[in-house]
């Protein structure tokens, strides 16, 4: 299982840090995502981030503002979003990497953030 | 726009079938595998096709799915009222060193 945490209401050009606690699994071998979606919008992949941590990877337009991190010491992974912008208002999934191949075979419900003054 | 292109919509009636296209190029689906999601609003996405054609334990065997070349296509078989979601393909881009999805279907039981 995967629960999100920490969406709100937060104004823009400011930070936010969402947490997913993972339970069931061995978090430690598998390679995790944040996934959005922005309302009435499709689903937008937003980070990667390996089993160890070592190796993340962005999509565009987060590049430079989100940090994506992982404690497998504590089965937690991790969304710092900063500079945020109105853009940025989505529903943020947690998604499970597969062990064979990229797909996403376990998500959480999401976490809502809201980024207007 | 998505990287990914899928029709946004496609109907049928119930105990019919439906096929959903996806339309990419060699940097993602040409070279990598294609990845089929179920997601109804307020809810986690769910995976129904992993590695062009699996199925996930618990997914029934009236979803499949097929890739050739740069296109890839779900098909649903025995269409049910409780299919009524939105469908996404998936896949991982090497251009842009991460995942892509299509814009997404809506499929409508008539």
């Amino acid at each position: 299982q995967l629960m999100e945490s920490g969406g709100g209401l937060v104004q823009p050009g400011g930070s936010l840090r969402l947490s997913c606690a993972a339970s069931g699994f061995t978090f430690s071998s598998y390679e995790m995502n944040w996934v959005r979606q922005a309302p009435g919008k499709g689903l937008e992949w937003v980070s990667y981030i390996s089993n160890s941590g070592n190796s993340m990877y962005y999509a565009d337009p987060v590049k430079g503002r989100f940090a994506i991190s992982r404690d497998n010491a504590r089965n937690s992974l991790f969304l710092t979003m900063n500079s945020l912008r109105a853009e940025d208002t989505a529903i943020y999934y947690c998604a499970r990497d597969g062990q064979t191949s990229h797909y996403m075979d376990v998500w959480g419900k999401g976490t809502t953030v809201i980024v207007s003054s | 726009q998505s990287v990914l292109t899928q029709p946004p919509s496609v109907s049928a009636a119930p105990g019919q079938k439906v096929t959903i296209s996806c339309s990419g190029s060699s940097s993602n689906i040409g070279n990598n595998y294609v990845s089929w999601y179920q997601h109804l609003p307020g809810t986690a996405p769910k995976l129904l096709i992993f590695e062009n054609d699996k199925r996930p334990s618990g997914i029934p065997d009236r979803f499949s799915g097929s890739k050739s070349g740069t296109s890839a296509t779900l098909g649903i078989t025995g269409l049910q009222t409780g299919d009524e979601a939105d469908y996404y393909c998936g896949a991982w881009d090497r251009g842009l060193s991460g995942a892509v999805f299509g814009g997404g279907t809506k499929v409508t039981v008539l």
